[in-house]
């Protein structure tokens, strides 16, 4: 099945200091991917969704201006949590779809965060 | 998209089929049923995914009432490693969002 490769796996970093996460698409291209967040024990929430080449679409609640997405080119999505917090630490997870029928999601094996 | 509910938790021996459930009374004509699970500390896995048909793959079949407003995922020959939350998630054509719900969380048990 199609790959989506997310780096980092995991990373730490102080408080105050921005972290970026990247997501690929490495053998389709996707002009769309989203990006989730999950917290121990909860479920996966949907923070925002790419889109290559425009400004992407952010859920209720998420600030866009704390999780800076871009999506420069067809296979390539980046988060940047900037000036994180204890508060940001999570698992993110970014995901993106092969169009079809019933188009697919695939998911990136996700971005451990700790801000300490 | 229509919403979905699903047992918080289900175990399964080891070898027997296991039966996980999803009521989406709310689904429209246009709306898929997929079915991903997610393993500890990873990103989901796509299982398998129907329209109106009854569907099988490698991993898994997906059990699509008539009326459409629930479905069934079979795993034929539940193993340790198909312990996991299963997700069931319904919705519309290209381009939208997928919404998680608080999917099952299944045990496979020796």
């Amino acid at each position: 099945g199609a790959v989506v490769s997310q780096h980092p796996s995991r990373v730490i970093c102080k408080s105050g200091t921005s972290v970026k996460i990247e997501c690929r698409s490495l053998d389709f291209q996707a002009t769309t991917m989203f990006w989730y967040r999950q917290f121990p024990k909860q479920s996966l929430m949907l923070m925002a969704t790419s889109n290559e080449g425009s400004k992407a679409t952010y859920e209720q609640g998420v600030e866009k201006d704390k999780f800076l997405i871009n999506h420069a080119s067809l296979t390539l999505s980046t988060l940047t949590v900037t000036s994180a917090h204890p508060e940001d630490s999570s698992f993110y997870i970014c995901s993106a779809g092969i169009s079809g029928i019933g188009e697919k999601l695939f998911f990136g094996s996700g971005t451990q965060l700790s801000v300490l | 998209d229509a919403k979905t509910t699903q047992p918080p938790s289900m175990d399964c021996a080891e070898g027997r089929a296991a039966n996980l459930p999803c009521n989406h009374s709310t689904i429209s004509g246009n709306e898929y049923v997929y079915w991903y699970r997610q393993i500890h500390s990873q990103g989901p896995q796509y299982i398998i995914h129907g329209l109106k048909n009854n569907e099988t793959n490698e991993m898994a079949s997906l059990i699509i009432t008539e009326d459409r407003k629930s479905s069934t995922l079979i795993l034929p020959h539940a193993t340790l490693r198909d312990t996991a939350v299963y997700y069931c998630i319904v919705r519309a054509n290209t381009g939208n969002q997928f919404y998680f719900g608080t999917g099952t969380s299944l045990t496979v048990i020796p």
